[in-house]
């Protein structure tokens, strides 16, 4: 499984974008990025997910590396709501792990009002 | 639909003693998985499944147990608690289904916060 880092801890005030790094020198051709958050005291909720392009929805944006060994995760402008810790995955689509995320220890985001 | 529904929310377990934490989607997801995170860490996989009737191992399997003989259920088994598993449980599907509209995302239930004195 390829591994992902990620800063323990990043800060914000509300309403200013957010941009959340995750190097993931190791990854492979058929690792999806694949951004997840966890606000407290609840289950994670999938945020994002990329191959090659960059990627928007109504969440947020995945800026993806040419080379693919690093991404960010932009969150617009934070709300008060946006704070959580957030993971950055690489899911292998292929062979006998088709469907498993690996965690790692996330970034936690703190947003300032 | 509810998603991903666990119960219980909270257990309290002696040592020795064994239970059934329960998992439930009406989603009709193929994949099921059971983690569990410990404080400051991230999520573990337990076990997992692919379909009626199929389960493997993930990266923390023992002392647990599963079988999945619907598609909609998946619990998880303790035999034999001991305090080393005290941890948050969350369940968590997701379609294999390539064409699917949510084939690229895991839906997570509430989580079960076990304590094992």
């Amino acid at each position: 499984d390829a591994k992902t880092t990620q800063p323990n801890s990043m800060e914000s005030n509300e309403e200013e974008p957010v941009h959340l790094p995750c190097n993931h020198s190791t990854i492979s051709g058929t690792d999806y990025i694949h951004w997840y958050r966890q606000l407290p005291s609840q289950g994670p909720e999938y945020v994002i997910h990329g191959l090659t392009s960059n990627v928007n929805n109504r969440m947020a944006s995945l800026a993806i590396a040419e080379d693919r060994k690093s991404s960010t995760l932009i969150l617009h402008r934070a709300t008060l709501r946006d704070a959580a810790v957030y993971y950055c995955i690489l899911r292998d689509v292929s062979g006998s792990t088709l469907g498993r995320l690996y965690f790692g220890r996330g970034t936690q985001l703190t947003v300032w009002p | 639909n509810a998603g991903v529904t666990q119960t219980p929310k909270f257990q309290v377990l002696k040592t020795g003693q064994s239970m059934t934490l329960q998992c439930a989607q009406d989603m009709n997801h193929e994949y099921m998985s059971w983690y569990r995170q410990d404080p400051g860490m991230g999520l573990r996989l337990i076990h997992y499944s692919v379909g009626a009737g199929i389960t493997d191992q993930g990266e923390v399997p023992n002392g647990y147990n599963v079988s999945r003989s619907t598609t909609e259920d998946f619990p998880l088994r303790l035999l034999s608690a001991a305090p080393s598993q005290t941890s948050v449980y969350f369940c968590a599907s997701s379609s294999l289904t390539l064409s699917g509209p949510s084939y690229n995302e895991q839906f997570f239930g509430p989580g079960t916060r076990l304590t094992v004195l």
